[in-house]
């Protein structure tokens, strides 16, 4: 079984453009998460997808972060424009549907991360 | 107020020692906590999760939760130096909350 899958593993850009991170989660993985991990400090929720729509964008630091996931199947999250402070790891996440999440623990099975440096 | 706290380390063993790496939490309504293993540059990995007051083991790892305390801890027993890696601790708020909250993670170094 393929894992979850992020694209690209390193962005290097300036301030000010746009960078789009890609995430393939485990096929059947109903729930999408994306996570950041900003240096020194500890991983940190953004959003949560259940199949397309958004089951909580709590985590969103602001509108220049935008994610998607037509479908139902991969997800894009494009930071438009960037800033500094949005460098770190940006990790994708998928777990199983929700009716198997009933039965126990949420179990999360995480991407590599895509590092993300603005310059 | 850190919602949930880890000691960053690092915490050196010799190898074939008794890792003990410890979690506290904030919120009193948590239902679930993970353990996950983390090699430099690679992807978080799930090694326990326990919602239930008391020890859960699994081969050479064991959780224990006590949830009046709000306290998690992962031991690891005859420690390798395979088993470097950060550890961290998360929590999920339980009901229909999915999200999980971590720590910052604890360095763990076991000495050949």
């Amino acid at each position: 079984e393929a894992g979850v899958t992020q694209f690209p593993s390193h962005s290097v850009i300036e301030k000010g453009q746009t960078v789009t991170l890609r995430c393939d989660p485990i096929s059947g993985h109903d729930n999408l998460y994306w996570y950041r991990r900003v240096m020194g400090k500890e991983i940190k929720f953004l959003l949560h997808f259940v199949k397309e729509s958004k089951q909580d964008e709590s985590g969103m630091p602001n509108n220049r972060f935008l994610a998607e996931r037509t479908g139902g199947t991969y997800s894009t999250l494009k930071v438009q424009p960037a800033e500094l402070e949005d460098s770190g790891v940006y990790f994708c996440a998928s777990s199983q549907p929700t009716w198997a999440l009933r039965s126990g623990a949420n179990v999360l099975t995480f991407g590599a991360g895509s590092r993300l440096t603005v310059l | 107020q850190k919602e949930v706290e880890q000691n960053s380390g690092p915490l050196s063993v010799p190898e074939g020692a008794i890792a003990s790496l410890n979690c506290t939490y904030s919120d009193r309504g948590s239902q679930s906590f993970f353990w996950y293993r983390q090699y430099s540059g690679k992807s978080p990995e799930l090694i326990m999760f326990i919602y239930s007051n008391g020890d859960k083991e699994d081969g050479r790892f064991t959780a224990q939760l006590n949830k009046a305390s709000q306290y998690v801890s992962l031991l690891i027993r005859d420690s390798q130096p395979s088993d470097s890696a950060t550890y961290l601790c998360a929590v999920r708020s339980g009901g229909s909350n999915y999200k999980l909250t971590f720590g910052k993670g604890t360095l763990l170094t076991v000495n050949p």
